[in-house]
């Protein structure tokens, strides 16, 4: 079992459809992270918050918006997605983000786009 | 450019035969060098940080080293449910502060 939970573990939604994808952490780590991982590729970051404020954007289309409630919840929402956009998204976290230590992943949520 | 390279990209093994999975890597101001394992559907589960040349880390059957340009993961006398992709990250200095590079990982099938 990871220490990282991510919900839902699948999600099929249209093409119009809005919906959200949680991740939670009870490691006292102050960085979070969503990664969009491909078949066979290694995951590629999408955003980085540290300390609940965003600190790194990689350039994502606005319909992926991420959110940070508290220390421990990082939520990803989800709007007009393209078929291009199914794969794995993963949550990670790491005790800071300009320190030197793992991030600890979750097991992913994946996603398909009809 | 800053580079993370491993390989191979798939290896496969009998149970018992050991071998290496290698992760080479061009940046400068390393901060760590991180080895993950990654099954099928799942997301990677750490494995060893390793932070200066000559460090080693051992767990069960599998061992990762260091030098200033490479780092080795070791499988001794694997067995099947070693199989999986080994991704190698690592994390250096840029001009932002820090950033985390992945390689391409290693697939790892062990065959009984």
């Amino acid at each position: 079992d990871t220490e990282v939970t991510q919900t839902p573990k699948h999600l099929v939604m249209g093409m119009t459809n809005k919906k959200s994808l949680k991740c939670e952490q009870h490691m006292g780590h102050r960085a979070m992270y969503w990664y969009k991982q491909k078949a066979k590729k290694p995951p590629e970051l999408m955003f980085v918050y540290s300390y609940e404020k965003l600190s790194i954007n990689e350039s994502v289309p606005s319909r992926f918006s991420p959110e940070c409630p508290n220390s421990s919840l990082l939520n990803l929402h989800l709007h007009a997605l393209q078929p291009e956009d199914s794969a794995l998204y993963l949550c990670a976290s790491s005790l800071q983000e300009e320190g030197n230590q793992p991030q600890h992943f979750g097991d992913g949520t994946r996603l398909s786009i009809l | 450019e800053d580079q993370v390279t491993q390989s191979p990209e798939a290896l496969r093994l009998q149970e018992g035969e050991s071998s290496s999975l290698n992760c080479s890597y061009t940046v400068s101001g390393l901060r760590g060098l991180f080895w993950y394992r990654q099954d099928p559907g799942k997301g990677p589960e750490f494995l060893f940080t390793l932070y200066s040349a000559g460090e080693e880390k051992e767990k069960e059957r599998l061992k990762a080293t260091l030098t200033k340009k490479e780092s080795f993961l070791h499988i001794t006398a694997p067995k099947p449910e070693d199989s999986a992709t080994y991704l190698c990250a690592v994390q250096y200095r840029n001009q932002a502060g820090t950033a985390l590079i992945f390689g391409k990982g290693t697939t790892l099938s062990v065959s009984s």
